[in-house]
Protein backbone atom coordinates (compact mmCIF):
# COMPACT_ATOMS: atom_id res chain seq x y z
CA UNK A 1 0.00 0.00 0.00
CA UNK A 2 1.21 3.65 -1.06
CA UNK A 3 2.04 5.45 2.09
CA UNK A 4 3.06 9.33 1.63
CA UNK A 5 4.92 11.07 4.20
CA UNK A 6 5.63 14.91 4.53
CA UNK A 7 8.21 16.64 6.84
CA UNK A 8 8.23 19.07 8.19
CA UNK A 9 4.38 19.08 9.56
CA UNK A 10 4.34 22.51 10.37
CA UNK A 11 6.72 25.55 9.04
CA UNK A 12 6.89 29.02 9.93
CA UNK A 13 9.91 31.75 8.01
CA UNK A 14 9.87 34.90 7.85
CA UNK A 15 9.03 36.92 4.57
CA UNK A 16 11.65 36.82 1.80
CA UNK A 17 13.48 33.99 3.05
CA UNK A 18 13.68 30.07 0.64
CA UNK A 19 12.14 27.06 1.87
CA UNK A 20 12.01 23.83 1.16
CA UNK A 21 9.28 20.96 1.78
CA UNK A 22 9.62 17.57 1.91
CA UNK A 23 7.66 14.46 0.32
CA UNK A 24 8.50 10.94 0.62
CA UNK A 25 6.37 8.24 -0.88
CA UNK A 26 7.16 4.38 -0.16
CA UNK A 27 6.44 2.87 -3.88
CA UNK A 28 8.43 3.78 -6.64
CA UNK A 29 5.90 2.76 -9.41
CA UNK A 30 4.09 5.94 -9.74
CA UNK A 31 2.41 7.51 -12.86
CA UNK A 32 3.24 11.55 -11.47
CA UNK A 33 3.27 13.29 -8.29
CA UNK A 34 1.69 16.65 -7.64
CA UNK A 35 2.19 19.82 -5.34
CA UNK A 36 -1.30 21.06 -4.18
CA UNK A 37 -2.32 24.07 -2.14
CA UNK A 38 -4.70 24.17 -0.08
CA UNK A 39 -6.15 27.65 2.31
CA UNK A 40 -8.42 26.91 5.32
CA UNK A 41 -11.77 25.28 4.51
CA UNK A 42 -10.99 25.28 1.36
CA UNK A 43 -10.32 23.10 -2.14
CA UNK A 44 -6.98 22.44 -3.59
CA UNK A 45 -5.17 24.27 -6.32
CA UNK A 46 -2.87 22.77 -8.50
CA UNK A 47 0.30 24.00 -8.42
CA UNK A 48 2.68 21.58 -10.20
CA UNK A 49 2.51 18.27 -11.83
CA UNK A 50 5.80 16.13 -12.72
CA UNK A 51 5.52 13.16 -14.70
CA UNK A 52 7.48 9.81 -13.43
CA UNK A 53 9.81 10.21 -16.16
CA UNK A 54 10.57 14.05 -15.69
CA UNK A 55 13.00 15.27 -12.89
CA UNK A 56 11.65 19.07 -12.00
CA UNK A 57 8.70 21.34 -12.92
CA UNK A 58 8.73 24.77 -12.18
CA UNK A 59 6.14 27.76 -11.90
CA UNK A 60 7.10 31.38 -11.09
CA UNK A 61 8.63 31.17 -7.77
CA UNK A 62 8.09 27.11 -7.31
CA UNK A 63 10.43 24.16 -8.35
CA UNK A 64 9.26 20.93 -7.50
CA UNK A 65 11.81 17.99 -7.93
CA UNK A 66 11.21 14.22 -7.92
CA UNK A 67 13.89 11.58 -6.98
CA UNK A 68 11.71 8.24 -8.07
CA UNK A 69 14.03 5.49 -7.58
CA UNK A 70 14.73 7.00 -3.91
CA UNK A 71 10.90 8.08 -3.06
CA UNK A 72 11.49 11.68 -2.73
CA UNK A 73 10.54 15.05 -3.84
CA UNK A 74 11.02 18.52 -3.18
CA UNK A 75 8.97 21.90 -3.22
CA UNK A 76 11.45 24.70 -3.55
CA UNK A 77 9.56 28.37 -3.04
CA UNK A 78 11.82 31.43 -3.54
CA UNK A 79 11.44 34.71 -1.72
CA UNK A 80 9.02 33.65 0.28
CA UNK A 81 5.69 35.96 0.73
CA UNK A 82 2.86 36.11 3.60
CA UNK A 83 0.22 35.30 0.48
CA UNK A 84 2.31 32.12 0.55
CA UNK A 85 1.02 31.35 4.14
CA UNK A 86 -1.60 28.27 3.18
CA UNK A 87 -0.93 24.24 3.72
CA UNK A 88 0.72 22.45 0.59
CA UNK A 89 -0.12 18.43 -0.01
CA UNK A 90 2.04 16.27 -2.42
CA UNK A 91 0.35 13.19 -3.77
CA UNK A 92 1.31 10.36 -6.03
CA UNK A 93 -0.65 8.76 -8.76
CA UNK A 94 -0.15 5.30 -8.72
CA UNK A 95 -1.17 2.08 -10.21
CA UNK A 96 -4.10 0.35 -7.54
CA UNK A 97 -5.88 -3.03 -8.70
CA UNK A 98 -7.20 -2.65 -12.03
CA UNK A 99 -7.35 1.17 -11.52
CA UNK A 100 -5.78 4.55 -10.45
CA UNK A 101 -5.05 5.90 -7.06
CA UNK A 102 -3.87 9.58 -5.79
CA UNK A 103 -2.41 9.49 -2.51
CA UNK A 104 -2.22 12.16 -0.69
CA UNK A 105 0.80 13.25 2.41
CA UNK A 106 -0.83 14.81 5.70
CA UNK A 107 0.67 17.98 4.30
CA UNK A 108 3.10 21.13 5.25
CA UNK A 109 1.39 23.79 7.04
CA UNK A 110 3.36 26.94 6.02
CA UNK A 111 3.21 30.45 7.68
CA UNK A 112 5.10 33.02 6.24
CA UNK A 113 6.13 35.97 8.49
CA UNK A 114 5.24 39.71 7.11
CA UNK B 1 -17.08 29.15 -14.13
CA UNK B 2 -15.30 26.13 -15.68
CA UNK B 3 -14.01 24.35 -13.23
CA UNK B 4 -15.10 21.45 -10.35
CA UNK B 5 -18.65 22.34 -8.53
CA UNK B 6 -19.76 21.09 -5.45
CA UNK B 7 -23.07 21.94 -3.59
CA UNK B 8 -23.66 22.56 -0.42
CA UNK B 9 -20.25 24.40 0.33
CA UNK B 10 -21.48 23.51 3.96
CA UNK B 11 -23.60 20.99 5.80
CA UNK B 12 -24.89 20.62 9.24
CA UNK B 13 -27.05 17.96 10.09
CA UNK B 14 -28.28 15.71 13.12
CA UNK B 15 -26.92 12.11 13.68
CA UNK B 16 -29.26 9.58 11.89
CA UNK B 17 -30.52 11.64 9.11
CA UNK B 18 -29.53 11.10 5.49
CA UNK B 19 -27.51 13.75 3.15
CA UNK B 20 -26.55 14.28 -0.34
CA UNK B 21 -23.71 16.00 -1.94
CA UNK B 22 -23.70 16.99 -5.54
CA UNK B 23 -20.75 17.75 -7.84
CA UNK B 24 -20.47 19.03 -11.26
CA UNK B 25 -17.26 18.17 -12.47
CA UNK B 26 -15.11 19.78 -15.57
CA UNK B 27 -16.92 19.70 -18.92
CA UNK B 28 -15.81 15.99 -20.58
CA UNK B 29 -13.94 14.66 -18.17
CA UNK B 30 -14.65 11.36 -18.38
CA UNK B 31 -13.23 10.53 -14.59
CA UNK B 32 -14.87 11.58 -11.18
CA UNK B 33 -13.33 11.08 -8.04
CA UNK B 34 -14.78 11.60 -3.87
CA UNK B 35 -12.25 12.00 -1.16
CA UNK B 36 -12.92 12.59 2.34
CA UNK B 37 -10.45 14.90 4.16
CA UNK B 38 -10.37 15.31 8.11
CA UNK B 39 -8.39 18.46 10.37
CA UNK B 40 -4.80 17.85 9.82
CA UNK B 41 -4.96 14.88 7.16
CA UNK B 42 -4.52 14.35 3.56
CA UNK B 43 -7.09 13.72 1.97
CA UNK B 44 -8.45 10.23 1.07
CA UNK B 45 -9.58 8.26 -1.24
CA UNK B 46 -13.57 6.75 -1.29
CA UNK B 47 -14.44 6.51 -4.63
CA UNK B 48 -13.99 6.85 -8.39
CA UNK B 49 -16.02 6.86 -11.99
CA UNK B 50 -15.37 6.11 -15.16
CA UNK B 51 -18.08 7.75 -16.91
CA UNK B 52 -20.77 6.53 -15.91
CA UNK B 53 -19.17 3.03 -14.12
CA UNK B 54 -18.27 3.34 -10.53
CA UNK B 55 -14.70 1.46 -11.17
CA UNK B 56 -13.24 1.60 -7.62
CA UNK B 57 -14.33 2.29 -3.93
CA UNK B 58 -12.43 2.32 -0.67
CA UNK B 59 -12.97 0.24 2.22
CA UNK B 60 -13.44 3.87 3.83
CA UNK B 61 -16.61 3.77 2.40
CA UNK B 62 -19.39 1.86 4.22
CA UNK B 63 -22.75 0.35 3.36
CA UNK B 64 -23.74 3.76 4.60
CA UNK B 65 -22.53 5.68 1.52
CA UNK B 66 -23.10 5.21 -1.88
CA UNK B 67 -21.94 7.31 -4.52
CA UNK B 68 -23.88 7.50 -8.65
CA UNK B 69 -22.71 9.55 -11.96
CA UNK B 70 -25.99 8.06 -13.59
CA UNK B 71 -25.21 10.02 -17.60
CA UNK B 72 -21.35 9.88 -17.12
CA UNK B 73 -21.74 13.93 -16.12
CA UNK B 74 -22.68 15.14 -12.42
CA UNK B 75 -22.37 12.85 -9.30
CA UNK B 76 -23.75 12.23 -5.88
CA UNK B 77 -22.71 11.16 -2.73
CA UNK B 78 -25.12 10.34 -0.33
CA UNK B 79 -24.46 9.26 3.53
CA UNK B 80 -27.47 7.76 5.26
CA UNK B 81 -27.90 7.20 8.91
CA UNK B 82 -25.25 9.89 9.62
CA UNK B 83 -23.06 9.58 12.05
CA UNK B 84 -20.27 12.32 14.10
CA UNK B 85 -17.48 10.62 12.44
CA UNK B 86 -18.99 11.13 9.24
CA UNK B 87 -17.57 14.76 10.10
CA UNK B 88 -15.56 15.56 7.27
CA UNK B 89 -14.51 17.69 3.82
CA UNK B 90 -15.62 16.00 1.19
CA UNK B 91 -14.00 16.48 -2.07
CA UNK B 92 -14.78 16.24 -5.73
CA UNK B 93 -12.04 15.89 -7.88
CA UNK B 94 -12.26 15.27 -11.82
CA UNK B 95 -9.50 14.60 -14.57
CA UNK B 96 -9.54 13.94 -18.42
CA UNK B 97 -8.07 10.25 -18.78
CA UNK B 98 -7.48 10.09 -22.52
CA UNK B 99 -3.68 9.73 -22.59
CA UNK B 100 -0.94 8.21 -20.56
CA UNK B 101 -1.59 8.07 -16.86
CA UNK B 102 1.53 10.28 -16.36
CA UNK B 103 -0.25 12.57 -18.22
CA UNK B 104 -3.45 12.47 -15.85
CA UNK B 105 -4.12 15.68 -13.45
CA UNK B 106 -6.88 15.94 -11.05
CA UNK B 107 -8.86 19.30 -10.41
CA UNK B 108 -10.46 19.54 -7.12
CA UNK B 109 -13.83 21.40 -6.04
CA UNK B 110 -14.03 23.65 -2.90
CA UNK B 111 -15.83 20.67 -0.89
CA UNK B 112 -19.01 19.89 1.29
CA UNK B 113 -18.11 20.73 4.84
CA UNK B 114 -20.05 18.44 6.41
CA UNK B 115 -21.04 18.59 10.23
CA UNK B 116 -23.11 15.80 12.36
CA UNK B 117 -24.26 17.06 15.32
Amino acid sequence: KQEVTQIPAALSVPEGENLVLNCSFTDSAIYNLQWFRQDPGKGLTSLLLIQSSQREQTSGRLNASLDKSSGRSTLYIAASQPGDSATYLCAVLAPSGSARQLTFGSGTQLTVLP
Amino acid sequence: DTGVSQDPRHKITKRGQNVTFRCDPISEHNRLYWYRQTLGQGPEFLTYFQNEAQLEKSRLLSDRFSAERPKGSFSTLEIQRTEQGDSAMYLCASSLASGPATNEKLFFGSGTQLSVL
